[in-house]
């Protein structure tokens, strides 16, 4: 059971350039979501997704896409990287609904740096 | 909008020095409150859910408590491994998402 697995781990890409960070869980959980951390703005949700085949936008959508195609994975994707797009992006999953609101699992993170 | 304020921002104790951290909280219906830590270059990693305010929860030197509008999370007798930064998150009744705060760094000093 490895939980929450984030690849790479460090991308540096230049402006402009594409790239997708990939995130797997086997938990079997139904909620996925990718944050991004900055210093001083804590966590903000990029996009999620409540299962296979169904994803919104969260705070700061803009400049990424996402997918789910399977319970497991959901990669983020940058489309034309810009330098304010640096930053470390972390996926999360847990169960969909467990009455109170059930604590995400996290993945180690990727950090990212554009020049 | 939902909203989580931590205080304070950083904190440098002596080991054995007993402390508290503070998450202020608005949201319009609360499902659950979460306290998280993160180490240096690793992912948040959970503590604590609390539900409804007077609720608490316990786990070694920490003790999250909730009320209607904040929770502290306190440290007794802290430790150097307890050295980290603490989030807290909020999850709304209303959808999925988790709120976070900006997080306070603890920093114990053997």
């Amino acid at each position: 059971n490895a939980g929450v697995t984030q690849t790479p781990k460090f991308q540096v890409l230049k402006t402009g350039q594409s790239m997708t960070l990939q995130c797997a869980q086997d938990m079997n959980h139904e909620y996925m979501s990718w944050y991004r951390q900055d210093p001083g703005m804590g966590l903000r949700l990029i996009h999620y997704s409540v299962g296979a085949g169904i994803t919104d936008q969260g705070e700061v959508p803009n400049g990424y896409n996402v997918s789910r195609s399977t319970t497991e994975d959901f990669p983020l994707r940058l489309l034309s990287a810009a330098p304010s797009q640096t930053s470390v992006y972390f996926c999360a999953s847990r169960p969909r609904d467990r009455g109170g609101g059930p604590e995400a699992f996290f993945g180690q993170g990727t950090r990212l740096t554009v020049v | 909008e939902d909203q989580v304020t931590q205080s304070p921002e950083a904190l440098r104790l002596q080991e054995g020095e007993s402390s508290s951290l503070n998450c202020s909280y608005t949201v319009s219906g609360l499902r659950g409150l979460f306290w998280y830590r993160q180490d240096p270059g690793k992912g948040p990693e959970f503590l604590f859910t609390l539900y409804s305010a007077g609720e608490e929860k316990e786990k070694e030197r920490l003790k999250a408590t909730l009320t209607k509008k904040e929770s502290f999370l306190h440290i007794t007798a802290p430790k150097p491994e307890d050295s980290a930064t603490y989030l807290c998150a909020v999850c709304n009744f209303g959808n999925e998402k988790l709120t976070f705060g900006t997080g306070t760094r603890l920093t114990i000093i053997p």
